[in-house]
């Protein structure tokens, strides 16, 4: 199994342009999760998806929109990069639809800068 | 709104002691509370989750306590080794609408040899 993966690896963008991160697992997990994490601020929540076919706002989604294409996949989309968008991207998935009680698979990050 | 709270400043100790980290929390009953390791550059790591109805839990080298009157959790690293180096990030979990986890900023450990 691969687990969770991301891309692309690094981006770098300019301020207005869009682009989409992309996050696929493997291990049939019912809920997916888009983090950010900043220098001093630890892991943010952008949004997540607790079931296949619903989205919903975390702490930080202003800029943001996510799309839980299926049950796999789950991307993230910047529609007019603003430089306070610059971090690091973390998808995460667990197995659980609603209760908690199980950990979260990261994938290795999305490096994004916005110049 | 719920808050949580590691130390943010590393935590140096000498290879062969005991590393014991704290986390913090208000405003939130968590069902569950989780410990996670992160190196440099990359995602973070399940280590060991504690049930509120549980005191204390071990894994090999680790302990976790959880005390839900003191809304507090101790991650404990015994026999310390420089390959422990890492931040650790507590996160709480269970008895919210979304299934979500809510991070600390985590601590970053540092073992000298």
């Amino acid at each position: 199994n691969a687990g969770v993966t991301q891309t692309p690896k690094f981006q770098v963008l300019k301020t207005g342009q869009s682009m989409t991160l992309q996050c696929a697992q493997d291990m049939n997990h019912n809920s997916m999760y888009w983090y950010r994490q900043d220098p001093g601020m630890g892991l943010r929540l952008i949004y997540y998806s607790a079931s296949e076919g619903t989205t919903d706002k975390g702490e930080v989604p202003n800029g943001y929109n996510v799309s839980r294409l299926n049950k796999r996949e789950f991307s993230l989309r910047l529609e007019s990069a603003a430089p306070s968008q610059t971090s690091v991207y973390f998808c995460a998935s667990r197995a659980s639809a609603a209760g908690g009680g199980d950990e979260q698979y990261f994938g290795p990050g999305t490096r994004l800068t916005v110049t | 709104s719920q808050k949580i709270e590691q130390n943010s400043e590393a935590l140096n100790i000498q290879e062969g002691k005991t590393a014991t980290l704290t986390c913090n929390y208000t405003n939130y009953s968590p069902a569950y509370l989780q410990w996670y390791r992160q190196d440099p550059g990359r995602g973070p790591v399940f280590l060991l989750l504690i049930r509120e109805n549980e005191k204390e839990k071990r894994k090999e080298r680790l302990k976790v306590t959880f005390d839900t009157t003191l809304k507090q959790s101790l991650f404990h690293i015994t026999a310390s080794q420089p390959a422990d180096s890492a931040t650790y990030l507590c996160a709480l979990d269970g008895n919210n609408a979304g299934n979500m986890l809510t991070f600390g900023g985590g601590t970053r450990l540092m073992v000298k040899p």
